[in-house]
């Protein structure tokens, strides 16, 4: 199994202003996810995050907005950018742990609220 | 194109009634994994049962019981003498798994269970 750690777990920001939200896993593991949840919506990925490569965005997000960083194997950050009220909603990480995944593991969320 | 599909967007049932939770999917792999997951209000999402595709055995897990027909590209969820605890949303979830490929959430289907 795989322990996710996602900081903060909850914030409120000011329009405009940016957050990064750190994942951090206690095992290695070649993928990460991450997902948006806009409120009372289902899962959305954002973008797959590969060590030592740019991560791959999915439709309608772009790096501009969702810049991540994947330093190493257990560690990634997800940045929302000049965040404006639709921007509210629980970004959560998800690792794969090796090519059968088993079960994809998510980490406890972050409830961003952007006012 | 993969796609998962949760017709009930609300149910309702009085505590100890049977309830199921209807998913369909589509998809062009021949590899393929189900998922189900139970978010409850506190916001974490719990993993539930993963199904490979070549698996056609239904399974039971207490009062959780999983009926997966390919035929018909159904992996429904019964919960049994349902119970306060399991009001949550549940969602139904595929991954092609061809190699670390992304979750495919479904809109999912908000339990509530009435004492």
């Amino acid at each position: 199994s795989a322990v996710i750690s996602q900081k903060p777990s909850r914030d409120i920001c000011q329009r405009g202003t940016s957050l990064t939200i750190q994942c951090q896993v206690d095992s290695q593991v070649t993928m990460m996810f991450w997902y948006r949840q806009q409120p009372g919506q289902s899962l959305t990925l954002i973008a797959t995050a590969n060590q030592g490569s740019e991560a791959t965005y999915e439709s309608g997000f772009v790096i501009d907005k969702f810049p991540i960083s994947r330093p190493n194997l257990t560690f990634s950050t997800l940045t929302v950018s000049n965040m404006s009220p639709e921007d509210s909603s629980i970004y959560l990480c998800s690792v794969a742990l090796d090519t059968l995944n088993t079960e994809a593991f998510f980490g406890q969320g972050t409830r961003l609220t952007v006012v | 194109a993969q796609k998962v599909t949760q017709a009930q967007t609300e149910i309702s049932v009085v505590e100890k009634e049977d309830v199921t939770l209807d998913c369909v999917y589509e998809t062009r792999d021949t590899t393929y994994y189900l998922f189900w997951y139970k978010q409850p209000p506190s916001g974490e999402l719990v993993f539930l049962i993963r199904r490979n595709s070549f698996d056609e055995q239904n399974e039971i897990s207490g009062r959780y019981s999983w009926n997966f027909q390919k035929s018909t590209s159904s992996f429904n969820f019964t919960i049994t003498a349902s119970q306060v605890v399991d009001s949550a949303v549940y969602f139904c979830a595929l991954s092609a798994r061809t190699s670390y490929d992304k979750v495919i959430f479904g809109p999912g289907t908000s339990l509530s269970v009435i004492p």
